[in-house]
């Protein structure tokens, strides 16, 4: 099946300092992928849609200038956790889409802040 | 926003018994899937079935979809200790092709060997 890497699993960082998550295809070409967050326990809730090439939309509620999402490529998302504070720790769960094709989700990244 | 419910919210069972868990939603869909999460992990996709379709079985796993009701059920028979995740539906309002999924609530099944 199609596989989405997520790095880095795990990261844990001062409080104030931004932290970028990658999420790349590893095998497709997506033309869509997906940032989701994770309270513990609870649902993913979408944070925002990123198309390649485009500008990401965000979901309401999201700030934009906090979570920077790049798609420069088919390939690879990025998404930029900007001066981190702790009560940005959750986890981030990204997914990779294409025509005709269920998302792909990777393994997620679990981010503390100190 | 979360699209619907799951029930039960938890579900502790023994090895062989089935497990069935239930997915509420609220508007018109065009599809629907239920996906695993093992503690800590990513989503797995399971299984999809469309709005115009009544049941779908892959493997253990038999999914039920009434839209009148607006609801789903995923029922895994023969259950195994592997089996033990959370397990989300997902509704999408759209077909395949970049859609946005909106999750339930989850149901966590602890199946003990």
């Amino acid at each position: 099946g199609a596989v989405v890497s997520q790095h880095p699993s795990r990261v844990i960082c001062k409080s104030g300092t931004s932290v970028k998550i990658e999420c790349r295809s590893l095998d497709f070409q997506a033309t869509t992928m997906f940032w989701y967050r994770q309270f513990p326990k609870q649902s993913l809730m979408l944070m925002a849609t990123s198309n390649e090439g485009s500008k990401a939309t965000y979901e309401q509620g999201v700030e934009k200038d906090k979570f920077l999402i790049n798609h420069a490529s088919l390939t690879l998302s990025t998404l930029t956790v900007t001066s981190a504070h702790p009560e940005d720790s959750s986890f981030y769960i990204c997914s990779a889409t294409r025509t005709g094709q269920p998302q792909h989700f990777g393994d997620g990244t679990r981010l503390s802040i100190l | 926003s979360q699209q619907g419910e799951e029930d039960p919210q938890a579900l502790s069972i023994q090895e062989g018994e089935n497990a069935t868990m239930n997915c509420s939603y609220k508007t018109s869909i065009n599809n629907l899937q239920w996906y695993r999460q093992n503690s800590g992990r990513g989503l797995v996709h399971l299984i999809l079935i469309r709005s115009n379709e009544r049941e779908k079985h892959s493997g253990r796993l038999r999914v039920t979809l009434d839209t009148s009701k607006k609801s789903s059920s995923l029922l895994i028979t023969a259950s195994r200790a592997a089996d033990t995740a959370s397990y989300f539906c997902a509704t999408a309002i759209r077909p395949l092709a970049g859609n946005m999924l909106t999750f339930g609530g989850g149901t966590r099944l602890m199946v003990k060997p």
